[in-house]
């Protein structure tokens, strides 16, 4: 079975700081990893995702298979960055549902 | 377009009613979710289906029922509320598995917070 586990349910960095939400996840196939985010009164939406490989808000992450991790990374934390990230799994290449972790609230302190 | 929309915003019900949380896209995506978001628990899958007439369970189907009538509306259905299914509750919706590079992008609507008591 697929699952993925956000170990942090909240972190809080100062502005400007670098920020690293942790994303580890257990699959024996060849998942496909998502980033979505919620901020404050708005509905989820996709961040970003490991086949693209591009840099959302400043925000990257790269898919390590060796770790199963998928840190989602940001060399300098803004304001309206502070939200709820939610990493989530896909299995193999079809439309599969996805697979949520618990989420983490990142908070950026002025 | 509207993408996900999703009726009503908030409700509260009594133990033992029932009630049908509404969830259309305009999208004309194959695949759609519902799921529920408990606090500090993420988000799980209730059910899910992968075109009209087609439906299948998810993690925790239990107390629901769906139906998918047509490509754009997938209602699900509590027929019997309970205390343990005060949540909110996410319809999403996502590209055709042939859609280069789209596949698996899930598309959520805004949200239902539903309370039982």
């Amino acid at each position: 079975a697929q699952r993925v586990t956000q170990p942090e349910k909240l972190l809080s960095v100062f502005k400007g700081a670098p920020v690293e939400l942790k994303c580890n996840y257990s699959y024996s196939g060849s998942p496909e990893l998502f980033w979505y985010v919620q901020y404050s009164r708005q509905r989820l939406q996709l961040l970003l995702r490991h086949i693209s490989r591009e840099s959302i808000k400043g925000f990257t992450a790269d898919l390590n298979k060796g770790e199963t991790s998928f840190h989602l990374k940001k060399p300098f934390a803004q304001e309206e960055d502070s939200a709820m990230y939610y990493c989530a799994l896909s299995a193999d290449s079809g439309n599969t549902p996805l697979v949520f972790g618990k989420g983490t609230r990142l908070s950026v302190i002025a | 377009n509207a993408g996900v929309t999703q009726t009503p915003k908030f409700r509260i019900l009594k133990i033992g009613q029932s009630m049908t949380l509404q969830c259309t896209q305009d999208m004309n995506h194959n695949y759609m979710y519902w799921y529920r978001q408990d606090p500090g628990m993420g988000l799980k899958l209730i059910y899910y289906s992968v075109g009209a007439g087609i439906t299948d369970k998810g993690e925790v189907p239990n107390g629901y029922n769906v139906s998918r009538s047509t490509t754009e509306d997938f209602p699900l259905r509590l027929e019997l509320a309970a205390p343990s299914q005060t949540s909110v509750y996410f319809c999403a919706s996502s590209y055709p598995t042939q859609t280069s590079g789209k596949k698996n992008e899930q598309f959520f609507g805004p949200g239902t917070r539903l309370t039982v008591l």
